[in-house]
């Protein structure tokens, strides 16, 4: 059975520093990997998605590797801004419906 | 990239009653999921909705408890039915094209049983 792990749950850091979110899988048989992002008591936004056949991904300021055969993907977010306060969630896609498979997410807090 | 809308966003019921969550999306998609946030969790995948066909429930999910409707390519209804506190949670409608396709996510319904 996939198991998704986010380390470390939470995270505090001061404006300006880079932010690395980690993401660990139990079974490299995936399909894809996406990252997103959620505001409390709200829904999801998607950052990255990162296909089974790619390294990694980029947006602005986000980052995403993906390691499939160790298992594992990594989410840098440069420069960081009280505004990516949020938790942020990895999810892989273990079936053909592309039904996903959630970490637990990691809490960050950015201060001023 | 699809925009999903949920209603209603939050509710408040009493215990024993039934509550139905509408998820509307922007545009034709293949499939439609639903997934539960309990309090401090994260997410877990209820069904899975195929247009034309019964959905699809996970392991420990009933139709009893969640049915789900998918009358077209565009919208599907989720009820809790017979609430109990433990039912209050985040529901969050997902919709994708295929697996290897971006999902988008609903802004979710703030549930609480009282």
């Amino acid at each position: 059975k996939q198991e998704v792990t986010q380390i470390p749950a939470a995270l505090s850091v001061p404006e300006g520093e880079n932010l690395v979110l980690n993401c660990s899988f139990t079974d490299s048989a995936i399909y894809n990997l996406q990252w997103f992002r959620q505001d409390p008591g709200k829904g999801l936004t998607s950052l990255l998605l990162i296909q089974s056949s790619q390294r990694e991904q980029t947006s602005g300021r986000l980052n995403a590797s993906l390691d499939k055969s160790s298992g594992r993907s990594t989410l840098y977010i440069a420069a960081s801004q009280p505004g990516d306060s949020a938790t942020y969630l990895c999810a892989v896609t273990t079936d053909s419906w592309g039904k996903l498979q959630f970490g637990a997410g990691t809490q960050v807090v950015v201060t001023p | 990239s699809a925009v999903i809308s949920q209603k209603p966003s939050r509710d408040i019921c009493q215990r024993g009653t039934s509550l139905t969550i509408q998820c509307q999306v922007d545009s034709q998609v293949t499939m439609m999921f639903w997934y539960r946030q309990q309090p401090g969790q994260s997410l877990t995948l209820i069904a899975t909705a195929n247009q034309g066909s019964e959905a699809t429930y996970e392991s420990g999910f009933v139709i009893d408890k969640f049915p789900i409707s998918r009358p077209n390519l565009t919208f599907s209804t989720l009820t809790v039915s017979n609430m109990s506190p433990e039912d209050s949670s985040i529901y969050l409608c997902s919709a994708g094209q295929a697996r290897n396709t971006e999902a988008f996510f609903g802004q979710g319904t703030r549930l609480t049983v009282v």
